[in-house]
C-alpha cells in the first residue's frame, strides 16, 4: 500500500540541539518528497520539497532533507532548534507523472516538536 | 504573494445537515484539492480536480460528497447529510509550478 512512516510521533529537545526527524515512503516508482510543517493555529506550509537532482536539498529556516533512494527515507534535519521551531511536521509524497494531472499528496502522520526555551 | 483562502473557517452544524466548505484557489492554478484531517490524525486525501471534473477520489469521499467550481475562481465542498465522523479540518489546495498551496483550512464540528 502506499503509506508514509514518521517514526517519531512527539520529540522534545532544547534549543540549540540538533533535530532529525525520520521518515520511509513504499511506493516503487519515482516520487516527488515534500516536508510540511504545520505552527500551531495555522495552515500547512512547505518546507522544502525533493524532485529530482541533488537528494540533498535545502528549505526555508535552515531545514534539510536527504533523499536515500535506498532505503526509501527522506530525513529532516536541522544543526540548531529555536524555540520557534515548535509545531507538527509531516513527511509527504507523491508519485511522479509523465504527463499534467492532478496528483494527490499522501501524508505521514506527523511528528509533534516541541522545543524548551 | 497570493495564497489559498477558505469560508468559514469554523462551521458547527448538526447532523443530518448539508455545508458547503467554500474556497479560493490561486487564480491561474488548474488543479485543485481537497483533504482533511480528523482530530490527532493524518492529512488524508479527498478528491482532486482538474478541467471541470474529478480527477480521482478516496474511499473517504462517497455519494455524500460532491465538487464543484460554480464561477471559475470558488470550489466548494459539499457533504449533503453530515455524520458526526465527519467533524474534522477540511484543507483545501491549489496547484501551480508542481507544488501544491494549502488554504488555512475549515473546521467542521458535527453536533
Amino acid at each position: 500500500a502506499q503509506s508514509v512512516s514518521q517514526h517519531n510521533h512527539h520529540v522534545i529537545l532544547s534549543e540549540a540541539a540538533s533535530l532529525e526527524l525520520g521518515c520511509n515512503y513504499s511506493y516503487g516508482g519515482t516520487v516527488n518528497l515534500f516536508w510540511y510543517v504545520q505552527y500551531p493555529g495555522q495552515h500547512l506550509q512547505l518546507l522544502l520539497k525533493y524532485f529530482s537532482g541533488d537528494p540533498l536539498v535545502k528549505g526555508i529556516k535552515g531545514f534539510e532533507a536527504e533523499f536515500i533512494k535506498s532505503k526509501f527515507s527522506f530525513n529532516l534535519r536541522k544543526p540548531s532548534v529555536q524555540w520557534s521551531d515548535t509545531a507538527e511536521y509531516f513527511c509527504a509524497w507523491r508519485a511522479q507523472t509523465l504527463y499534467s494531472s492532478a496528483s494527490k499528496i499522501i501524508f505521514g502522520s506527523g511528528t509533534r516538536l516541541s522545543i524548551r526555551p | 504573494e497570493p495564497e489559498v483562502t477558505q469560508t468559514p473557517s469554523h462551521q458547527v452544524t448538526q447532523m443530518g445537515q448539508e455545508v458547503i466548505l467554500r474556497c479560493v484557489p490561486i487564480s491561474n492554478h488548474l488543479y485543485f484539492y481537497w483533504y482533511r484531517q480528523i482530530l490527532g490524525q493524518k492529512v488524508e486525501f479527498l478528491v482532486s480536480f482538474y478541467n471541470n471534473e474529478i480527477s480521482e477520489k478516496s474511499e473517504i469521499f462517497d455519494d455524500q460528497f460532491s465538487v464543484e467550481r460554480p464561477d471559475g475562481s470558488n470550489f466548494t465542498l459539499k457533504i449533503r447529510s453530515t455524520k458526526l465522523e465527519d467533524s474534522a479540518m477540511y484543507f483545501c489546495a491549489s496547484e501551480g509550478n508542481n507544488e501544491q498551496f494549502f488554504g488555512p483550512g475549515t473546521r467542521l464540528t458535527v453536533l
